[in-house]
């Protein structure tokens, strides 16, 4: 079952800040973030392991809350390149990862 | 330097033609992936391969068939019996053995079936 990413979509300034949810309703071991921008390969932004460990990009900063099986994804003061469709995926064991339907986050100037 | 290469970038098809997706790998890394992106859909799993020659459906396998004879390669046939093929597919590939790998995309292939 995909996890439910919101919002769906959110416009922004440059230099505000924003925050993108993602919630399962399966039990996670891992919470994982991507960024896809138009017509390329999604890349790896940042994952999040049960038990806290956090591994990923300095820029941009996520939680993960395990008992509402939650994550949420922090930019902060963003910038024109931070524009692009936003995706988590969860893994709850050694299984590939299940991805929501993404957030389209579009900064201008 | 080390990737996941997929060709064509753009393919072409009419009705009723299997068409097969190219996806290489020289990571070294064991499991490989398919999924399938439809606007508004997210990222879909069609299928994966943990090892050579073994491979599982994942959640929208119907219309599809894959094989995995090399570590290093996974091609995705989309057969006529897809109903609507017409989408960007995504090939992607990752170790095994721990959970918190990420997994690595290659760039895609847009395929338009008329």
């Amino acid at each position: 079952q995909q996890p439910v990413q919101s919002p769906q979509a959110v416009i922004l300034r440059e230099g505000e800040d924003a925050v993108i949810n993602c919630s399962s309703s399966k039990a996670l071991y891992s919470v994982h973030w991507y960024r896809q921008k138009h017509g390329e390969a999604p890349v790896f932004l940042m994952i999040l392991l049960k038990g806290g460990e956090q591994k990923g990009h300095e820029k941009i900063s996520a939680s993960f809350n395990e008992k509402k099986q939650q994550s949420s994804l922090y930019l902060t003061a963003s910038q024109l390149s931070y524009s692009g469709t936003y995706f988590c995926g969860y893994r709850s064991g050694n299984t590939p990862l299940v991805f929501g339907k993404g957030t389209r986050l579009s900064v201008i100037a | 330097d080390g990737g996941i290469t997929q060709s064509p970038k753009y393919l072409f098809r009419k009705e009723g033609q299997n068409v097969t997706l190219s996806c290489e790998q020289n990571l070294n890394h064991d499991a490989m992936y398919w999924y399938r992106q439809d606007p508004g859909q997210g990222l879909r799993l069609i299928y994966y391969s943990q090892i050579v020659n073994d491979f599982q459906k994942g959640d929208i396998a119907e219309g599809y068939s894959v094989s995995r004879e090399k570590k290093e390669s996974f091609p995705l046939t989309v057969t006529s019996a897809q109903k609507n093929p017409t989408a960007f597919y995504l090939c992607a590939s990752s170790p095994t053995g721990q959970v918190t790998y990420e997994q690595y995309f290659g760039p895609g292939t847009r395929l338009t079936v008329t």
